[in-house]
């Protein structure tokens, strides 16, 4: 079965370095998101892409970070400045289309900010 | 914009036993209704869905209700066993609007 693939599995980067996470969706997905998960709360939306634009971003989604697709098959996040609290599981998911197709979730990036 | 409450936050019930897990959400337009299972450690699974034009489902031992009136929805486990011990979230959202505002979570504990 396909999955979606993020790399790195873990990431430990200084305050105010950028980072990039990577994720490769599933081939025939059209909607691609990214969620973090501070260590032991809830999954938070941050942003969802489809067309090759932004369609909704969250509040977290501010101007530290951005999403780009720059090639047929990754998706990737990156963060310009990392802060402490930047430190969670981020999360890559994709689906197929918007209706009657389930969201198919990568196994994560840990960030870790020192 | 969508409110999303679940309850308990930790259910701990006897192996064998069935274990019940509610979801209120706030925006009347929700139209979809996932529960996800998240093991330590791991990814978010989805374990079954409903749409709002279906009052149940279910799926082995794993069962979703929901009441569209109310704007609450269940996920029901019976029979269960270790390994469906995890942190299990509600998700509802619209088509429209699928970026899926979660629940808090509810950690489920399976006692042998």
């Amino acid at each position: 079965e396909p999955e979606v693939t993020q790399t790195p599995s873990h990431q430990v980067t200084q305050m105010g370095q950028e980072v990039i996470l990577r994720c490769v969706p599933i081939s025939n997905h059209l909607y691609f998101y990214w969620y973090r998960q501070i260590l032991g709360q809830k999954v938070e939306f941050l942003v969802s892409f489809y067309n090759n634009e932004i369609s909704e971003k969250s509040e977290i989604f501010d101007d530290q970070f951005s999403v780009e697709r720059p090639d047929g098959s990754n998706f990737t996040l990156k963060i310009r400045s990392t802060k402490l609290e930047d430190s969670a599981m981020y999360f890559c998911a994709s689906h197929r289309d918007s209706y009657n197709s389930p969201l198919h979730f990568g196994n994560g990036t840990r960030l870790t900010v020192t | 914009g969508e409110n999303v409450e679940q309850h308990p936050s930790t259910l701990s019930v006897q192996e064998g036993d069935s274990a019940v897990i509610k979801c209120t959400y706030s925006d009347s337009a929700s139209n979809y209704f996932p529960w996800y299972k998240q093991e330590l450690g791991k990814r978010p699974q989805l374990i079954i869905d409903i749409r709002s034009n279906v009052g149940e489902k279910k799926d082995q031992r794993i069962a979703v209700t929901l009441n569209k009136t109310a704007k609450h929805f269940s996920l029901h486990i019976t029979e269960t066993q270790p390994e469906d011990s995890a942190v299990y979230f509600c998700a509802p959202s619209m088509d429209s609007n699928y970026q899926l505002i979660w629940g808090a979570g509810t950690k489920l504990i399976i006692k042998p």
